[in-house]
């Protein structure tokens, strides 16, 4: 079945750091792959998405690329803020069984 | 535009009591989603709604659980009896349609059963 292999945490930079989480994917077809992010006491909220190979999505200064040949989606800004301190979540849509699917998600921690 | 709403925001119960959810989706988004997320791990589907019908209950333990969206718009989900394994954040998701259309998420649940 699908599923989604997250960068383990916790996570801690200093602001302004250059952040990367990697993320990992296997599923049949073509699945499209999100970036979700849950800020303390929220809910998740999307962070970006792309729905084919070669596809790059971008918000907020954060960027992913959806790799075929290595079936990754990893997440990478170029200067995080504190305010960018929160869980991450990887996730794809699989268009064989109809579901979203997640990683264990990431927490990131970013201090002054 | 109003966002996912979910109630109550905190639930703390004894083990083999019962416990209800409720979520009231963005106004005229069909589809509605019950996940459950334990601690540490990602959210995980355990029903799905197509205006009031069920389109996936697959991972919904049907011997506790249960849920219902009457007239296809608010949803309520049951717990009885409740376990321990069951303490998690329930969250409730809406979406327009189905084929990966974005999910809007409420704040979610947090269950604890002692």
């Amino acid at each position: 079945g699908d599923s989604v292999t997250q960068m383990e945490g916790p996570v801690t930079l200093s602001e302004e750091a250059f952040l990367t989480i990697n993320c990992t994917y296997t599923a049949t077809g073509y699945p499209s792959l999100f970036w979700y992010v849950q800020y303390p006491g929220e809910g998740l909220q999307l962070l970006l998405k792309a729905t084919k190979a070669d596809d790059k999505g971008s918000n907020k200064g954060f960027e992913a690329t959806y790799r075929k040949e290595t079936t990754s989606f990893h997440l990478e800004k170029g200067s995080v803020q504190v305010s960018d301190s929160a869980v991450y979540f990887c996730a794809l849509y699989g268009f064989g069984n109809e579901k979203l699917t997640f990683g264990t998600g990431t927490r990131l921690t970013i201090i002054p | 535009e109003a966002g996912v709403a979910q109630s109550p925001r905190y639930k703390i119960i004894e083990k083999r009591q019962s416990v209800a959810f409720w979520c009231n989706p963005i106004s005229g988004h069909a589809t509605l989603y019950w996940y459950q997320q334990i601690l540490g791990q990602g959210p995980k589907l355990l029903i799905q709604f197509q205006n009031n019908g069920v389109v996936d209950d697959s991972q919904l333990p049907k011997d506790r659980f249960s849920a219902e969206r009457l007239k296809g718009v608010d949803s309520t989900l049951k717990i009885q009896p409740a376990k321990l394994e069951d303490s998690a954040v329930y969250l409730c998701a809406s979406s327009i349609g189905l084929a990966g259309n974005e999910q809007f998420f409420g704040p979610g649940t947090r269950l604890t059963v002692l």
